[in-house]
């Protein structure tokens, strides 16, 4: 079975750029959670997609967005880049229909802003 | 809110058991984790544990949960070389979707 695929891998952008990442969850799994991770904050919760629809979202401004499309896949996107936005961005997936079922993450993207 | 603490650094020899230890606030947490993340990698799946549990055991990884006092510990038996890497504990409210808030990570450093 495979696992939580993420792509690019690794990705340079420029501040002011607009970018996004993709996650295709494991087979079957219908909620995808977005996290960043960076050194001096560790590791903070964006959003989660269940169904197509936004379930929760963490404290992180507008810019930061994300959609889930009805195979499960989701996007996020972070537009008018700064450069404190530099993190490894983890995608999340798990069966998701309440709460306590296995959660599992993909290798990530990692995203440098110069 | 939700609050996970984690001390910073282990190290332990070869052979030996490695405890981490975790602290939450959430009294209604659900489900706590624990996640290894080794260099430039993401995050692997090591066992969770429902909160109305005191104890798990998977091969040799033990979790054991204290609710009154709000502590999760992860003990690794035999420790081996291949177990150096930075540990995270989670922690998932009962009304958090599949949100999980993450301790700050606590690094082992396995000698030979």
């Amino acid at each position: 079975k495979a696992g939580v695929t993420q792509t690019p891998r690794y990705l340079i952008k420029t501040r002011g750029q607009q970018v996004t990442l993709s996650c295709s969850p494991i087979s079957g799994h219908r909620s995808v959670s977005w996290y960043q991770q960076t050194p001096g904050q560790g590791l903070q919760f964006l959003f989660e997609y269940f169904s197509e629809t936004q379930r929760n979202k963490g404290n992180f401004p507008g810019r930061f967005s994300g959609r889930q499309f009805s195979n499960s896949r989701s996007e996020m996107n972070v537009s008018t880049l700064e450069l404190g936005d530099s993190a490894l961005y983890l995608c999340a997936s798990s069966s998701g229909t309440y709460t306590g079922n296995t959660i599992y993450f993909g290798e990530g993207s990692w995203l440098t802003v110069v | 809110g939700e609050d996970v603490e984690q001390s910073l650094f282990l190290s332990v020899r070869e052979g030996d058991s490695s405890v981490i230890n975790c602290t939450y606030t959430d009294s209604s947490s659900t489900y706590l984790y624990w996640y290894k993340q080794e260099p430039g990698a993401g995050l692997q799946l090591l066992t969770y544990i429902f909160s109305n549990m005191d104890m798990k055991q998977d091969q040799r990884l033990t979790v054991l949960l204290n609710k009154k006092d709000k502590h999760l510990s992860l003990r690794i038996a035999d420790t081996q070389t291949g177990d150096s890497a930075i540990y995270f504990c989670a922690e998932q409210g009962k009304a958090a979707g599949n949100k999980l808030t993450f301790g700050g990570g606590t690094r082992v450093l396995v000698k030979p």
